[in-house]
């Protein structure tokens, strides 16, 4: 299973544009990225999810670089409501999710 | 698209006492997963179902626990003789084949 690295933490400001970069040396050919949200005391949430270059939707974009090895989930003009935990998942879509493997993810904070 | 369906919200019980949680998927999804989720950790897989049949179960998920899927809709996770630290977030999730997942916002158990 492809492990990934992600900062603990983050801090931003309302307005700003919020990049989060997850680390996935070992990915192999038919992982999928995927990242989630989760707000306390909810279930995670679909973000967004790719397999290279660039992918984005109404929420978030994603960029790959060509190597695969890392991802950045980059979120435009945060707001305070976008405090919440982050996390990237790197797995084969034909296995399934049972095989992803959620970490600690990055708490995100975002003041006014 | 009503969403993931967790029941009850919140569950305090004695050590020892035996604990039944109910997820109703969403209504075509196939396949439904149990996640368990501790404070500051990311959820953790316990086990998955493919219709009514459990195809796979995590090293995490002791005898005590026993889940169930009858005629593939709703799922049951039940925890036998509960321990401390079986207090936790229990999550359920569900997916259409590979699609991402979708969660329920979750089970709080509190063993006393």
């Amino acid at each position: 299973l492809a492990k990934t690295t992600q900062p603990i933490s983050m801090d931003s400001y309302e307005g700003q544009e919020v990049n989060i970069t997850c680390s996935h040396n070992n990915i192999a050919t038919n992982d999928y990225i995927t990242w989630y949200q989760q707000f306390p005391s909810q279930g995670p949430r679909f973000i967004i999810q790719g397999y290279k270059t660039k992918v984005t939707n109404e929420v978030a974009s994603l960029f790959i670089p060509a190597d695969r090895k890392s991802s950045t989930l980059s979120l435009p003009r945060v707001s305070l409501s976008d405090t919440a935990v982050y996390y990237c998942l790197v797995g084969d879509q034909i296995q399934g999710a049972q095989k992803l493997v959620f970490g600690q993810g990055t708490r995100l904070t975002i003041n006014p | 698209d009503t969403g993931v369906s967790q029941d009850p919200r919140h569950k305090i019980t004695k050590r020892g006492q035996n604990v039944t949680f109910r997820c109703d998927p969403i209504s075509e999804h196939n396949r439904l997963y149990w996640y368990r989720q501790t404070l500051g950790q990311g959820p953790e897989f316990l086990t998955y179902f493919q219709n009514e049949a459990q195809l796979e179960k995590s090293r995490l998920l002791s005898d005590r626990f026993s889940a169930e899927r009858p005629k593939g809709s709703f799922s049951t996770l039940e925890i036998q003789r509960t321990e401390q630290g079986d207090s936790a977030m229990y999550l359920c999730a569900s997916s259409l084949g590979n699609s991402p997942l979708h969660f329920g916002n979750g089970t709080r158990l509190t063993v006393t």
